[in-house]
């Protein structure tokens, strides 16, 4: 079955700094990963997905992912973090119902 | 264009009783999606209806069941209520039910167990 896991449970990040959320996969075969955001008692808002080509993914709100194979990742990164950034982050793979990986909290201070 | 729509958003049952929940896809989707989202437990897929008949079920007893009509919308049962159901029960619709296509999530049906 597939598979992904967010290792950090929190991030934070300064308003302004670089911000990574990571994600590594689990699958056989090749993977439709995704990212998805969620606000507090929201649902999820799509950020971006990966199909194939390009390892660099651009999405919704600045946000970026980037594909790597050997590594079997696929990280959220933003190059400058906003205040309004702070949310729940999910990252999921296709199986072919969207199965989750246990969230992160995304915590961005002024 | 709608989105995925979910009624209602709130719902407060006693144990042991019925919950049902409502889902319209957005227009053109005919795949609808069940997931629950309980307190410190991520979200837990539950239930996959393509062109009306379920495709997939997540590890989740036989007392929650569903059902897709003609129309593509979806409804979400739950009986014998228990308190651990309390939870954010959120639906997605997607085009296609594999591949590449995204899904789109509703609001959310906060349902409280008392």
């Amino acid at each position: 079955a597939q598979s992904v896991a967010q290792p950090e449970d929190q991030v934070n990040v300064a308003e302004g700094n670089p911000l990574t959320v990571k994600c590594t996969y689990s699958v056989s075969g090749n993977p439709y990963l995704f990212w998805y955001v969620q606000y507090p008692n929201r649902g999820l808002q799509f950020l971006l997905k990966y199909i194939t080509g390009d390892n660099l993914v651009k999405g919704s709100y600045g946000f970026e992912a980037e594909f790597n194979k050997s590594q079997t990742s696929f990280h959220l990164k933003k190059p400058s973090a906003l205040v309004s950034d702070s949310a729940l982050y999910f990252c999921a793979v296709r199986d072919p119902e969207l199965i989750f990986g246990q969230g992160t909290e995304l915590s961005v201070k002024p | 264009e709608a989105g995925v729509t979910q009624s209602p958003t709130h719902l407060i049952k006693t144990r042991g009783q019925q919950a049902t929940l409502r889902c319209s896809p957005i227009s053109g989707h005919t795949s609808v999606y069940w997931y629950q989202q309980a307190l410190g437990l991520g979200l837990q897929f539950l239930l996959w209806y393509d062109e009306g008949e379920e495709r997939n079920r997540g590890n989740f007893p036989p007392r929650f069941s569903g059902r897709q009509f003609p129309n593509y919308s979806s409804e979400l049962n739950v009986n014998a209520l228990e308190l651990e159901d309390s939870a954010l029960y959120l639906c997605a619709s997607s085009f296609l039910g594999q591949g590449a296509s995204e899904a789109f999530f509703g609001q959310g049906t906060r349902l409280t167990v008392v």
